[in-house]
């Protein structure tokens, strides 16, 4: 069974400082997506890995994957108020022993606060 | 924005009624899925959908059913609502494996 661990749960922290969010996932699967949620709103999807070594950037935030070490990180670049969010780490299982495919697994989530 | 609705938005419901909440898509994606959100567990899988007909179990399936009879509409379905089962329900629409999910406005159902 696929399980996706985000780290930390929650993170305050203040404008303008650096910080990394974890994404850690128990089985091979070379496909990853972040999403954001604000509060009381949908999800917004942010970024899609598809291979070992992916990167992706969008303005201050950056993920990359690390699929043999099944792990992902979303880092944060001089953090802004704006980013007050929840993360979303999302793992896709390609395939599953019942012959379904494309299950797609979330953590569970990483509220952060960015304090002025 | 992908053109996704779910209905309906909010509901209030008894104990040991069942339930029924539609997902529909108007972007002909072949995958769907069902979520719920709550606290501390971020968001968890119920069913999901790889084409017509074609369903497969989540994380936390138990009471729940789903069913496509047609490619535009992903129906979630409680049989006998419990309290427990209180919460944010999300539907998500994608193309294909590799590709991102488009979520749904949520439903938030209670069940009193």
């Amino acid at each position: 069974e696929l399980k996706v661990e985000q780290n930390p749960l929650f993170l305050s922290m203040q404008e303008g400082k650096n910080y990394t969010i974890y994404c850690n996932y128990s089985t091979t699967s070379d496909r990853l997506y972040w999403y954001r949620q604000d509060p009381g709103k949908s999800l917004e999807s942010l970024f899609v890995l598809l291979s070992n070594g992916a990167v992706k950037q969008e303005g201050r935030l950056m993920a990359s994957l690390d699929t043999k070490a099944r792990l992902s990180t979303l880092h944060i670049t001089a953090a802004v108020h704006d980013l007050s969010a929840t993360y979303f780490c999302a793992v896709d299982l390609p395939f599953t022993y019942g012959g379904a495919t494309n299950k797609l697994i979330f953590g569970t989530g990483t509220l952060l606060a960015v304090q002025p | 924005d992908a053109g996704i609705t779910q209905s309906p938005r909010h509901k209030v419901t008894e104990t040991g009624t069942p339930v029924t909440l539609r997902c529909h898509q108007t972007e002909n994606h072949r995958y769907m899925y069902w979520y719920r959100q709550d606290p501390g567990h971020g968001l968890r899988l119920i069913h999901y959908s790889y084409g017509v007909k074609d369903t497969d179990k989540g994380e936390v399936s138990d009471g729940y059913s789903v069913s496509r009879s047609k490619t535009e509409d992903f129906l979630l379905t409680l049989e006998s609502a419990t309290s427990s089962q209180t919460s944010v329900y999300f539907c998500a629409i994608r193309w294909g494996g590799g590709t991102e999910a488009f979520f749904g406005q949520g439903t938030r159902l209670t069940v009193v």
